[in-house]
């Protein structure tokens, strides 16, 4: 099937490292986006693995292993502003597959 | 630049009724992606249009529906609304087809169908 898996929540404190991982059971895909949803807000893109590796770009870092069917999303230096939704997402097929969205709150 | 424009931003409607979304895609873009969010379900994809021709489309039912203009403003059309339509609709406009390209999504619309 075509299914993505994220944790629910997550919950750190400023300042500090977290990782949202995203696994899925998909095949021939092109690659692994992420995006951030705010409340009441509109998803807005953060980055693109299109590649096995390290995607880096300023506080966010994304990373994909398409042998082993996973990927994760790397926030470094927490701000109480990335409280939000994250998703991952792929293309799978005739089909654009959004995860279920972790939801990352930030504590002072 | 000017973002990704959705109208109306809020709907409400009747069980039985039919609905007209817009969506205005960033200039030059020509692909234009819908989506149906909800707390349930989660951001589920509807269809992708791409230069006035359907590409991709999710599995809902044919209720739901699309087109593409020649200036790649897209409408969705939903008819015969049942109360589970509620939701938020987002539309997504990128240079290209496929999920290679960056999407850059609208304010959504919020659609109550009662």
């Amino acid at each position: 099937g075509q299914s993505l898996e994220q944790p629910s929540e997550v919950t750190a404190v400023e300042g500090a490292i977290v990782q949202i991982n995203c696994t899925y059971q998909t095949s021939g895909f092109y690659g692994l986006s992420w995006y951030q949803q705010h409340d009441g807000g509109a998803p807005t893109f953060l980055s693109y693995n299109a590649l096995d590796g390290l995607e880096e770009t300023g506080r966010f870092s994304s990373f994909l292993s398409r042998s082993d069917s996973y990927g994760y999303l790397l926030l470094q230096e927490l701000q109480m502003k990335d409280s939000a939704s994250y998703f991952c997402a792929v293309v799978y097929g005739q089909n654009f597959v959004f995860g279920p969205g972790t939801r990352l709150s930030v504590l002072p | 630049k000017a973002g990704v424009t959705q109208t109306p931003r809020y709907l409400i409607k009747t069980r039985g009724q039919q609905v007209t979304l817009s969506c205005s895609p960033i200039s030059g873009h020509r692909s234009v992606s819908w989506y149906q969010q909800t707390p349930g379900q989660g951001l589920q994809f509807l269809f992708e249009y791409f230069s006035e021709t359907q590409r991709n489309k999710g599995n809902f039912p044919g209720r739901f529906s699309g087109r593409q203009f020649s200036n790649s403003r897209s409408e969705m059309n939903v008819s015969t609304l049942e109360l589970g339509d509620s939701a938020l609709y987002l539309c997504a406009s990128s240079f290209g087809a496929g999920g290679n390209y960056e999407q850059y999504f609208g304010p959504g619309t919020r659609l109550t169908v009662t």
